[in-house]
């Protein structure tokens, strides 16, 4: 059983369109992520959910946009893609907020690219 | 805020070798630290945390890590290192007060020639 999984695994789009990406955690946890990997493979958190409410936005362009339907699932949606939005996109989990002990759960990544 | 350096981009040791991937971190209080590998294509996997206790972590695939609070730093390092091990290797640190986000390191890159 996949704990974290994402869809879809590989994106290519034009500049300006609007996608998303999907992410289902079948862990039970009540914190999800997202992180951005460049293309120096440099990875960098850019939103946290815990329980449906966000909780880290890390100065991302409000072009990107998560929603969280419940706490399993936490989505991606980006707008007006540009093609600095080419990267690879990493959804996480953990267990709770609480405590950063926690170890953070990835899932397989997606990876986008926008021409 | 926190930050973490790996020093070296790319590591080659020969199978059956030592190995020693470098971390260092920079942080106020006690971090809790990360080390995560990643394969070609893939999403990233815990090889072994420290947040307490014995400075000295054992993680999965025979791996470990040594956390110095004097040097700052959290060595990952194996005795023997296997083809398979040929990936990438990310240090992080989380911090509770900075709402659980991790920070990665850029990242060491190791090949393993037989």
């Amino acid at each position: 059983d996949t704990a974290v999984s994402q869809t879809p695994k590989y994106l290519v789009t034009q500049m300006g369109n609007d996608k998303s990406i999907k992410c289902e955690q079948n862990l039970g946890h009540d914190t999800m992520y997202w992180y951005k990997q460049d293309s120096k493979k440099f990875l960098k958190i850019m939103f946290s959910y815990n329980n449906k409410e966000l909780i880290i936005n890390e100065t991302v362009p409000n072009r990107f946009s998560p929603k969280s339907p419940d706490k399993a699932h936490l989505n991606l949606h980006i707008n007006s893609l540009e093609l600095g939005d080419s990267a690879v996109y990493f959804c996480a989990s953990s267990l709770r907020l609480a405590t950063s002990t926690d170890t953070q759960y990835f899932g397989p990544g997606t990876r986008l690219t926008v021409l | 805020a926190q930050s973490v350096t790996q020093p070296d981009i790319h590591i080659t040791v020969s199978e059956g070798a030592s190995l020693e991937l470098r971390c260092n971190y920079s942080y106020g209080a006690t971090p809790y630290l990360f080390w995560y590998v990643q394969s070609p294509g893939q999403g990233l996997q815990l090889l072994l945390k420290y947040f307490s206790g014995d400075t000295l972590v054992q993680g999965i695939k025979g791996f470990e890590a040594e956390f110095k609070r004097s040097q700052s730093s959290f060595n990952l390092r194996k005795p023997s290192v296997h083809w398979s091990d040929a990936a990438e290797y990310f240090c992080a640190v989380g911090a509770m007060e900075y709402g659980n986000k991790l920070v990665f390191g850029a990242g060491t890159i190791l090949r393993v020639k037989s």
